[in-house]
């Protein structure tokens, strides 16, 4: 039971490249989040996931998009990155039915754009 | 706006030295207020749910409680391992999707 699982760990991209950011859970959970960690502003959810094959914004969605296509994956796209989505990236999952649970975290992806 | 003020921003303490961490919340109806431990380079790891005022949970050396307005993580006895960032954030009532808003951390190091 690997809990979630982030791939890549690092990445160095330049200014307009894209990258995907995939997240994976073996837990059978619902929901899943996608948050960024950046100094000083504590973690902010950028998209989330209450089911396969459905997503909504979360509090800083711009300049980010998302698929959910199969219930244990979560992907995190940046189709032109710019320098200010440098970040640490952390997906999250939660089991539904429990409206109190926690959300379970992945080891992160530190992201540069240059 | 639901918001998570968490003081102070770092505490340096000596082994066996006991302190609180504080977290000071305004949201509007409480579903749940949770602890978590941030490791440098790693993910938060959960440690307490907290669910109403005057509960308290415990864990080893960490001690959660929470009022109306504040939660404390009690730290007792401190040991060098439990040099961390521990979060702080709380979930409202009516957010269908378990939202979560976090604190800041607080930086805590635990000299030998």
């Amino acid at each position: 039971n690997a809990g979630v699982t982030q791939t890549p760990k690092f990445r160095v991209l330049k200014t307009g490249q894209s990258m995907t950011l995939l997240c994976a859970q073996d837990m059978n959970h619902e929901y899943m989040y996608w948050y960024r960690q950046d100094p000083g502003m504590g973690l902010r959810l950028i998209h989330y996931s209450v089911g396969e094959g459905t997503t909504a914004k979360g509090e800083v969605p711009d300049g980010y998009n998302v698929s959910r296509l199969k219930k244990q994956n979560f992907l995190l796209g940046l189709e032109s990155a710019a320098p200010s989505q440098t970040s640490v990236y952390f997906c999250a999952s939660r089991k539904v039915g429990l409206s109190r649970s926690e959300q379970y975290f992945g080891p992160g992806t530190r992201l540069t754009v240059t | 706006e639901d918001q998570v003020t968490q003081s102070p921003e770092a505490l340096r303490l000596q082994e066996g030295e006991s302190s609180s961490l504080n977290c000071s919340y305004t949201v509007s109806g409480l579903r749940g207020l949770f602890w978590y431990r941030q490791d440098p380079g790693k993910g938060p790891e959960f440690l307490f749910t907290l669910y109403s005022a005057g509960e308290e949970k415990e864990k080893e050396r960490l001690k959660a409680t929470l009022t109306k307005k504040e939660s404390f993580l009690h730290i007792t006895a401190p040991k060098p391992e439990d040099s961390a960032t521990y979060l702080c954030a709380v979930q409202a009532g009516g957010t269908s999707y378990g939202k979560l808003t976090f604190g800041q951390g607080t930086i805590l190091t635990v000299h030998p």
